[in-house]
């Protein structure tokens, strides 16, 4: 399995400041996410970050408020933007199996806390 | 649309029973599905998964699925439940035919094995 690092693990900010968190993976991968997991909830997917192209939001996430680099093939950013207390979740980013091209894998999430 | 529904909350067993956690589904042609486990202050963890084949799945940590396709349903079991199981698991699924690997996600069961 790909082994996932993302930094910082945890934060707190301020309203109206910005976070990028950064992921980074051990092998090239061609396909990442990014999926948010609000307090005791499931995860959704913001957005899915191809190496040589435009992210693909997902309805009710913006690029303006959400946006995404992936300037090669083992790493991608991830930037909250203009934070509000309802941004406070933690933030996983994935990548499809390499070897089997099903399942995937997670980082170890970044918790975010805006107040 | 696509969508996965894990009816139970929560689910209590004592260590050394056996442990059902229910997951059904709702996707166009065939379904490939998964299932992961979620420890507190971790990432996503990988147990199992349904391409194709035996409809019996052997995953990590002696955790087993069933699928059943005219029930629609990838049931998570373990034969003897160890109090190192609790933690919150989640099914998802994405169609076969699905080429942006997207998965969709239940909201989750907690597992919570007494000693």
């Amino acid at each position: 399995s790909a082994v996932i690092s993302q930094k910082p693990s945890r934060d707190i900010c301020q309203r109206g400041t910005s976070l990028t968190i950064q992921c980074q993976v051990d092998s090239q991968v061609t396909m990442m996410f990014w999926y948010r997991q609000q307090p005791g909830q499931s995860l959704t997917l913001i957005a899915t970050a191809n190496q040589g192209s435009e992210a693909t939001y997902e309805s009710g996430f913006v690029i303006d408020k959400f946006p995404i680099s992936r300037p090669n093939l083992t790493f991608s950013t991830l930037t909250v933007s203009n934070m509000s207390p309802e941004d406070s979740s933690i933030y996983l980013c994935s990548v499809v199996s390499g070897r089997t091209g099903y399942e995937q894998y997670f980082g170890p999430g970044t918790r975010l806390t805006v107040t | 649309a696509q969508s996965v529904a894990q009816p139970e909350d929560q689910v209590n067993v004592a260590e050394g029973n056996p442990l059902t956690v229910k997951c059904t589904y709702s996707v166009s042609g065939n379904p490939y599905l998964f299932w992961y486990v979620q420890y507190p202050n971790r990432g996503l963890q990988f147990l199992l998964k349904y391409i194709t084949g035996d409809n019996l799945v052997k995953g990590s940590y002696g955790f087993e699925a069933e699928f059943n396709k005219s029930q629609t349903s990838f049931h998570l079991k373990k034969p003897s439940a160890l109090v190192s199981d609790s933690a919150l698991y989640f099914c998802a699924v994405r169609g076969a035919r699905d080429s942006s690997y997207k998965l969709i996600f239940g909201s989750g069961t907690r597992l919570l094995v007494r000693p």
